[in-house]
Protein backbone atom coordinates (compact mmCIF):
# COMPACT_ATOMS: atom_id res chain seq x y z
CA UNK A 1 0.00 0.00 0.00
CA UNK A 2 1.00 3.62 -0.92
CA UNK A 3 2.77 5.16 2.20
CA UNK A 4 3.64 9.15 2.82
CA UNK A 5 6.41 10.05 0.98
CA UNK A 6 8.81 12.61 2.44
CA UNK A 7 11.90 14.13 0.08
CA UNK A 8 14.31 14.78 0.70
CA UNK A 9 15.54 12.50 3.24
CA UNK A 10 18.53 13.93 4.36
CA UNK A 11 19.14 17.55 4.50
CA UNK A 12 22.64 19.56 5.28
CA UNK A 13 21.84 23.46 5.41
CA UNK A 14 24.39 25.82 7.42
CA UNK A 15 23.13 28.41 9.96
CA UNK A 16 20.71 31.32 8.19
CA UNK A 17 20.25 29.31 5.22
CA UNK A 18 16.18 28.17 3.85
CA UNK A 19 15.12 24.67 3.47
CA UNK A 20 12.00 23.51 1.82
CA UNK A 21 10.70 19.70 2.84
CA UNK A 22 8.27 18.28 0.97
CA UNK A 23 5.03 15.59 1.88
CA UNK A 24 3.55 13.75 -0.48
CA UNK A 25 0.20 12.28 1.68
CA UNK A 26 -1.35 8.67 1.25
CA UNK A 27 -3.68 8.86 -2.29
CA UNK A 28 -6.69 10.11 -1.35
CA UNK A 29 -5.66 11.39 2.12
CA UNK A 30 -6.92 15.17 2.14
CA UNK A 31 -5.24 15.88 5.58
CA UNK A 32 -1.78 16.64 6.07
CA UNK A 33 0.55 17.42 9.52
CA UNK A 34 4.27 18.42 10.16
CA UNK A 35 5.74 16.63 13.54
CA UNK A 36 9.31 17.92 14.41
CA UNK A 37 11.42 15.52 16.53
CA UNK A 38 14.19 16.60 18.29
CA UNK A 39 16.67 13.19 19.28
CA UNK A 40 15.35 11.41 21.93
CA UNK A 41 12.69 13.11 22.05
CA UNK A 42 8.63 12.66 21.27
CA UNK A 43 7.27 14.48 17.91
CA UNK A 44 5.84 17.93 18.52
CA UNK A 45 3.23 18.86 16.28
CA UNK A 46 4.00 21.99 14.04
CA UNK A 47 0.51 22.28 12.01
CA UNK A 48 -1.60 20.93 10.07
CA UNK A 49 -3.84 21.32 6.76
CA UNK A 50 -7.13 20.48 5.35
CA UNK A 51 -8.65 20.76 1.58
CA UNK A 52 -5.45 23.10 1.24
CA UNK A 53 -6.77 25.49 4.53
CA UNK A 54 -4.66 25.55 7.27
CA UNK A 55 -6.68 23.39 10.27
CA UNK A 56 -4.39 24.16 13.32
CA UNK A 57 -1.38 25.21 14.57
CA UNK A 58 1.33 24.38 17.51
CA UNK A 59 4.98 25.37 18.41
CA UNK A 60 5.71 26.60 15.12
CA UNK A 61 8.60 28.93 14.58
CA UNK A 62 7.52 32.44 12.64
CA UNK A 63 10.32 31.36 10.75
CA UNK A 64 8.67 28.23 9.32
CA UNK A 65 5.86 28.49 7.25
CA UNK A 66 3.95 25.83 5.22
CA UNK A 67 1.15 25.29 2.64
CA UNK A 68 -1.17 22.54 0.95
CA UNK A 69 -1.27 22.34 -2.78
CA UNK A 70 -4.19 21.64 -4.97
CA UNK A 71 -3.00 17.94 -5.48
CA UNK A 72 -2.57 17.74 -1.48
CA UNK A 73 0.91 17.60 -1.12
CA UNK A 74 2.46 19.80 1.60
CA UNK A 75 5.55 21.93 1.71
CA UNK A 76 7.14 23.26 4.73
CA UNK A 77 9.14 26.37 4.42
CA UNK A 78 12.11 26.74 7.02
CA UNK A 79 13.89 30.19 6.93
CA UNK A 80 17.13 31.87 8.79
CA UNK A 81 17.52 28.44 9.71
CA UNK A 82 19.11 27.53 13.49
CA UNK A 83 21.49 25.04 14.66
CA UNK A 84 18.67 24.17 17.20
CA UNK A 85 16.36 23.71 13.80
CA UNK A 86 18.75 20.12 13.37
CA UNK A 87 16.05 17.56 13.93
CA UNK A 88 13.58 15.16 12.15
CA UNK A 89 10.57 16.22 10.32
CA UNK A 90 7.83 14.10 10.21
CA UNK A 91 4.90 14.52 7.51
CA UNK A 92 1.50 12.62 8.51
CA UNK A 93 -1.62 12.39 6.76
CA UNK A 94 -5.23 10.99 7.42
CA UNK A 95 -8.55 11.46 5.82
CA UNK A 96 -10.84 13.75 6.56
CA UNK A 97 -11.64 15.14 9.78
CA UNK A 98 -12.66 13.19 12.92
CA UNK A 99 -10.61 10.46 15.07
CA UNK A 100 -9.12 8.43 12.39
CA UNK A 101 -5.20 7.50 12.29
CA UNK A 102 -2.38 9.49 11.00
CA UNK A 103 -0.48 7.79 8.83
CA UNK A 104 3.65 9.21 9.00
CA UNK A 105 6.31 9.36 6.63
CA UNK A 106 9.95 8.34 7.53
CA UNK A 107 11.02 11.96 8.25
CA UNK A 108 13.37 14.18 6.14
CA UNK A 109 16.55 14.37 8.59
CA UNK A 110 17.66 18.32 8.76
CA UNK A 111 20.92 18.92 10.30
CA UNK A 112 21.99 22.86 10.00
CA UNK A 113 25.79 23.76 10.68
CA UNK B 1 0.28 21.59 32.23
CA UNK B 2 -1.64 19.11 30.45
CA UNK B 3 0.84 15.84 29.26
CA UNK B 4 0.78 12.62 28.14
CA UNK B 5 3.63 10.56 29.55
CA UNK B 6 5.15 7.10 30.38
CA UNK B 7 5.98 5.87 33.25
CA UNK B 8 9.21 3.29 31.90
CA UNK B 9 11.59 4.91 29.78
CA UNK B 10 13.05 1.28 28.82
CA UNK B 11 11.57 -2.04 29.10
CA UNK B 12 13.58 -5.18 28.50
CA UNK B 13 12.13 -8.17 28.42
CA UNK B 14 13.09 -12.02 26.81
CA UNK B 15 11.54 -13.15 23.38
CA UNK B 16 8.43 -15.08 23.78
CA UNK B 17 7.47 -13.29 27.15
CA UNK B 18 4.00 -10.70 27.14
CA UNK B 19 5.02 -6.94 27.33
CA UNK B 20 3.34 -4.33 28.67
CA UNK B 21 3.53 -0.35 28.28
CA UNK B 22 1.95 2.14 30.33
CA UNK B 23 1.00 5.53 29.45
CA UNK B 24 -0.79 8.49 31.71
CA UNK B 25 -2.86 11.37 30.45
CA UNK B 26 -4.14 14.45 31.85
CA UNK B 27 -6.57 15.63 29.82
CA UNK B 28 -9.79 13.96 30.50
CA UNK B 29 -11.38 15.32 27.36
CA UNK B 30 -9.15 13.53 24.92
CA UNK B 31 -11.40 10.92 23.39
CA UNK B 32 -9.34 8.77 20.91
CA UNK B 33 -5.51 7.35 21.73
CA UNK B 34 -3.47 5.47 19.63
CA UNK B 35 -0.23 3.69 19.99
CA UNK B 36 2.99 4.19 17.64
CA UNK B 37 5.93 1.80 17.32
CA UNK B 38 8.97 3.72 16.05
CA UNK B 39 12.43 1.90 14.56
CA UNK B 40 15.29 3.69 14.15
CA UNK B 41 15.68 6.08 11.44
CA UNK B 42 11.65 5.69 10.57
CA UNK B 43 8.44 7.30 11.04
CA UNK B 44 6.04 6.78 13.74
CA UNK B 45 3.80 3.21 12.85
CA UNK B 46 0.58 3.28 13.46
CA UNK B 47 -0.32 -0.32 16.01
CA UNK B 48 -3.43 -0.04 17.46
CA UNK B 49 -5.89 2.96 18.63
CA UNK B 50 -9.02 3.00 20.67
CA UNK B 51 -11.81 5.44 21.10
CA UNK B 52 -12.90 7.01 25.11
CA UNK B 53 -16.30 4.93 24.84
CA UNK B 54 -14.21 1.57 24.79
CA UNK B 55 -11.72 0.22 27.68
CA UNK B 56 -10.18 -2.83 25.65
CA UNK B 57 -9.68 -3.35 21.72
CA UNK B 58 -7.62 -6.05 20.81
CA UNK B 59 -5.21 -6.79 17.46
CA UNK B 60 -2.61 -9.29 16.21
CA UNK B 61 -0.31 -10.04 19.34
CA UNK B 62 -1.65 -6.31 21.00
CA UNK B 63 -4.22 -5.21 23.31
CA UNK B 64 -4.99 -1.56 24.86
CA UNK B 65 -6.51 -1.17 27.72
CA UNK B 66 -7.82 2.06 28.93
CA UNK B 67 -8.95 3.19 31.99
CA UNK B 68 -10.74 6.80 32.12
CA UNK B 69 -11.24 6.56 35.83
CA UNK B 70 -7.30 7.28 36.56
CA UNK B 71 -6.43 8.18 32.67
CA UNK B 72 -3.96 5.57 32.15
CA UNK B 73 -3.34 3.79 29.02
CA UNK B 74 -1.59 0.10 28.38
CA UNK B 75 -0.07 -1.74 25.38
CA UNK B 76 0.12 -5.33 25.80
CA UNK B 77 2.31 -7.09 23.29
CA UNK B 78 1.69 -11.17 23.10
CA UNK B 79 4.96 -13.38 22.70
CA UNK B 80 7.10 -10.57 22.14
CA UNK B 81 9.31 -10.80 19.52
CA UNK B 82 12.58 -9.28 18.49
CA UNK B 83 11.70 -7.33 16.03
CA UNK B 84 9.10 -5.88 18.34
CA UNK B 85 11.82 -3.51 19.89
CA UNK B 86 11.71 -0.45 19.17
CA UNK B 87 10.48 3.04 20.63
CA UNK B 88 6.46 3.10 21.49
CA UNK B 89 4.85 6.27 22.42
CA UNK B 90 1.35 6.69 23.22
CA UNK B 91 -0.70 9.69 21.30
CA UNK B 92 -3.81 11.70 22.70
CA UNK B 93 -6.37 13.25 20.61
CA UNK B 94 -7.12 16.81 22.44
CA UNK B 95 -8.71 18.27 19.62
CA UNK B 96 -12.78 18.02 18.20
CA UNK B 97 -12.81 17.70 14.73
CA UNK B 98 -9.39 17.99 13.24
CA UNK B 99 -6.51 15.80 15.21
CA UNK B 100 -3.86 17.75 17.25
CA UNK B 101 -2.15 14.26 18.33
CA UNK B 102 -0.17 14.73 21.46
CA UNK B 103 2.88 12.19 21.94
CA UNK B 104 4.05 11.48 25.38
CA UNK B 105 7.66 10.65 26.24
CA UNK B 106 8.72 7.06 24.16
CA UNK B 107 9.49 3.92 25.85
CA UNK B 108 12.07 1.92 24.59
CA UNK B 109 11.50 -2.18 24.26
CA UNK B 110 14.40 -4.46 24.02
CA UNK B 111 13.69 -7.65 23.63
CA UNK B 112 16.31 -10.55 23.96
CA UNK B 113 16.67 -13.61 22.03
Amino acid sequence: AAGVIQSPRHLIKEKRETATLKCYPIPRHDTVYWYQQGPGQDPQFLISFYEKMQSDKGSIPDRFSAQQFSDYHSELNMSSLELGDSALYFCASSLGQGNSPLHFGNGTRLTVT
Amino acid sequence: GESVGLHLPTLSVQEGDNSIINCAYSNSASDYFIWYKQESGKGPQFIIDIRSNMDKRQGQRVTVLLNKTVKHLSLQIAATQPGDSAVYFCAENRSTGFQKLVFGTGTRLLVSP
